[in-house]
């Protein structure tokens, strides 16, 4: 099984400052990943995802995660935040066989004017 | 496409009651999910349907039954509610292949149990 670690439960930054919200994950096996928002009231929407490929994915708002296998970390990242990203933000695992995904507990982004 | 369809969305139940949270999705996907989702815990399983006719436990199926009615519908039915089952239940489903696996979600049902 996989499991996922975000280690910041909350995330308080200044408008137009950088972020990094923090994921590790552990599996055994290769694994997608992904990252998904959930802003208030709302269901969850998909951020971006790492298939395969270049390390590096673009998603959608600005936001980048880079998948680090010998770290077993996808960090995603945005340089310049917007009171608009005020959301809460799972990152996912699952294996490239299986049919679950595994949740980390979530980290509240709080964008500060 | 309305996406991944839940109803209803919001309920509110006495200790002991029972009820039907009802998932649609019209994207063709074979593999459905239910979730909830409590405060400081995250999303944990409840049950998935990897595909028609077939279902399997997650991480936490005490006190749920679900029904793959057919390859659009899943739904979760509380027997006998109790209070620790108050919390918000999401519906996800999944499209396969290397371009399309992800999960897409439902607005959720927020139920409390009193």
């Amino acid at each position: 099984a996989q499991s996922v670690t975000q280690l910041d439960s909350q995330v308080p930054v200044f408008e137009e400052a950088p972020v990094e919200l923090r994921c590790n994950y552990s599996s055994s096996v290769s694994v997608y990943l992904f990252w998904y928002v959930q802003y208030p009231n709302q269901g969850l929407q998909l951020l971006l995802k790492y298939l395969s490929g270049s390390t590096l994915v673009k998603g959608i708002n600005g936001f980048e995660a880079e998948f680090n296998k010998s770290q077993t970390s996808f960090h995603l990242r945005k340089p310049s935040v917007h009171i608009s990203d005020t959301a809460e933000y799972f990152c996912a695992v699952s294996s490239l066989t299986g049919n679950q995904f595994y949740f980390g507990t979530g980290t509240s982004l709080t964008v500060i004017p | 496409n309305a996406g991944v369809t839940q109803t209803p969305k919001f309920q509110v139940l006495k200790t002991g009651q029972s009820m039907t949270l009802q998932c649609a999705q019209d994207m063709n996907h074979n593999s459905m999910y239910w979730y909830r989702q409590d405060p400081g815990m995250g999303l944990r399983l409840i049950y998935y349907s990897a595909s028609e006719g077939t279902t399997d436990k997650g991480e936490v199926p005490n006190g749920y039954n679900v029904s793959r009615l057919n390859k659009r519908e899943f739904s979760l039915r509380l027997e006998s509610a109790a209070p620790s089952q108050t919390s918000v239940y999401f519906c996800a489903s999944r499209g396969l292949g290397s371009s399309t696996d992800t999960q897409y979600f439902g607005p959720g049902t927020r139920l409390t149990v009193l």
